[in-house]
């Protein structure tokens, strides 16, 4: 089962930031925060995943609480073409197997 | 750079017949993941394939199997169909042997529809 609970569905403008939270209050000291995102009709696509720090990248940027029982990601600015399904995935990083376990993720969409 | 590469993309059976779907990684990558996404819902993990052999498996009957071939492409095969197998099955590739980046690599997916 997933370890992480997201919104069903978010809206956001165009233009805007969009912040998608994600609570993961169970998990433990060597697992890592992964999102990634489904556009319609595509296979899912990796965007960022973090420890404990505050991370950033072209595509995003992972802010972690403290207390690592919570996360958000954020789009600085959304375009039309950031509607996707985002996935929060909590798992061992370097873990034999290399296996992520998916829920069933917020619908994120950008309004014009 | 070719990415992961999935055949066919669209197939329709029916009932009681067998599928086989297969998965090219990306390059330099040796280990391929597949999963079963149905309508609405996340990916779900099926199994692994690494050095040729499935090296962990989700929660999926017998009737799912697999096998890795020495250019690390992958086959995932199904038996028997049901109506409840119609879905997305995605493949995913990653690095086994230089190690964990966090990052998997998905193809488009297969979208297998079954009668």
């Amino acid at each position: 089962d997933a370890k992480t609970t997201q919104p069903t569905s978010m809206d956001c403008a165009e233009g805007r930031a969009a912040n998608l939270p994600c609570n993961h209050s169970t998990i433990s000291g060597n697992e890592y925060v992964y999102w990634y995102r489904q556009i319609h009709s595509q296979g899912p696509q990796y965007i960022i995943h973090g420890l404990k720090n505050n991370e950033t990248n072209e595509m995003a940027s992972l802010i972690i609480t403290e207390d690592r029982k919570s996360s958000t990601l954020i789009l600085p600015h959304a375009t039309l073409r950031d509607t996707a399904v985002y996935y929060c995935i909590v798992e061992t990083y370097g873990g034999a197997t290399n296996k992520l376990i998916f829920g069933t993720g917020t619908l994120l969409a950008v309004q014009p | 750079d070719a990415g992961v590469t999935q055949s066919p993309t669209h197939l329709i059976k029916t009932r009681g017949q067998q599928v086989t779907l297969r998965c090219s990684p990306k390059s330099g990558h040796d280990t391929v993941s597949w999963y079963q996404q149905a309508l609405g819902q996340g990916p779900q993990f099926i199994f692994q394939y690494y050095e040729e052999e499935e090296r962990q498996r989700g929660n999926f009957p017998d009737r799912f199997s697999g096998h890795q071939f020495p250019n690390y492409s992958s086959e995932l095969n199904v038996n028997a169909l049901l109506l409840g197998d119609s879905a997305l099955y995605l493949c995913a590739s990653s690095s086994g042997s230089m190690g964990w980046t966090g990052e998997l690599f998905f193809g488009e997916g297969s979208r297998l529809t079954v009668l």
